[in-house]
């Protein structure tokens, strides 16, 4: 299976530290997709990373890619309450449907 | 606003009865897709359509059908609604290839089978 695993399955931490997630995959892709969910909502896209591309920014998002070790790691610094959600990664593999996999994600709790 | 909107929001059904979950997308995309989500899981692809005229199996189809009625419209029904089908349903777009940049959710359909 080409689906993500996510690790912590759950994360919890004070405002203004940071948030690290990772996430693992078993088969060569073509893109690697992270997302947020907040409680009873869509999930929203947040940052893609292609297979070629070992680091991206956005914000106060990091994402980083390592294909020789088939992980990516989602950073979020500086967190915030508002920032409680939960996070999935997403595999795109090599076909050209655009057909995502995910992961179970992993929930982030920021206590204010 | 552009997006994707399911229709409905929520739904009880008797285990049995049918019905058709819609979803509409504006932003002109070539793919779309449904998923279903269940407590504590990530999303589980049922059937996907990479462009209009075409459908395909996802991971979970049993129980369900789809119709790419055009390039706005994928529907997903439910022949015979059954409690493993309690779930919520979220459609999503997207424009696959090398430019790809992410899916657009819609807010989901909240499906109880009793």
């Amino acid at each position: 299976s080409q689906q993500g695993e996510e690790d912590p399955q759950a994360l919890s931490i004070q405002e203004g530290e940071n948030a690290t997630m990772n996430c693992s995959y078993k088969t060569s892709i073509n893109n690697l997709q992270w997302y947020r969910q907040n409680s009873g909502r869509g999930l929203v896209h947040l940052i893609l990373i292609r297979s070629n591309e070992r680091e991206k920014h956005s914000g106060r998002l990091r994402v980083t890619l390592d294909t020789s070790k088939k992980s990516s790691s989602l950073l979020i610094t500086a967190s915030r309450a508002a920032d409680t959600a939960s996070y999935f990664c997403a595999i795109h593999g090599s076909s050209n449907t655009g057909k995502l996999i995910f992961g179970q994600g992993t929930t982030l709790q920021v206590k204010p | 606003n552009a997006g994707v909107t399911q229709t409905p929001k929520f739904q009880v059904l008797k285990t049995g009865q049918s019905m058709t979950l819609q979803c509409a997308q504006d932003m002109n995309h070539n793919s779309m897709y449904w998923y279903r989500q269940d407590p504590g899981m990530g999303l589980r692809l049922i059937y996907y359509s990479a462009s209009e005229g075409t459908t395909d199996k996802g991971e979970v189809p049993n129980g369900y059908n789809v119709s790419r009625l055009n390039k706005r419209e994928f529907s997903l029904r439910l022949e015979s609604a059954a409690p493993s089908q309690t779930s919520v349903y979220f459609c999503a777009s997207t424009e696959p290839g090398i430019y790809s940049y992410g899916y657009t959710f819609g807010s989901g359909t909240r499906l109880t089978v009793v």
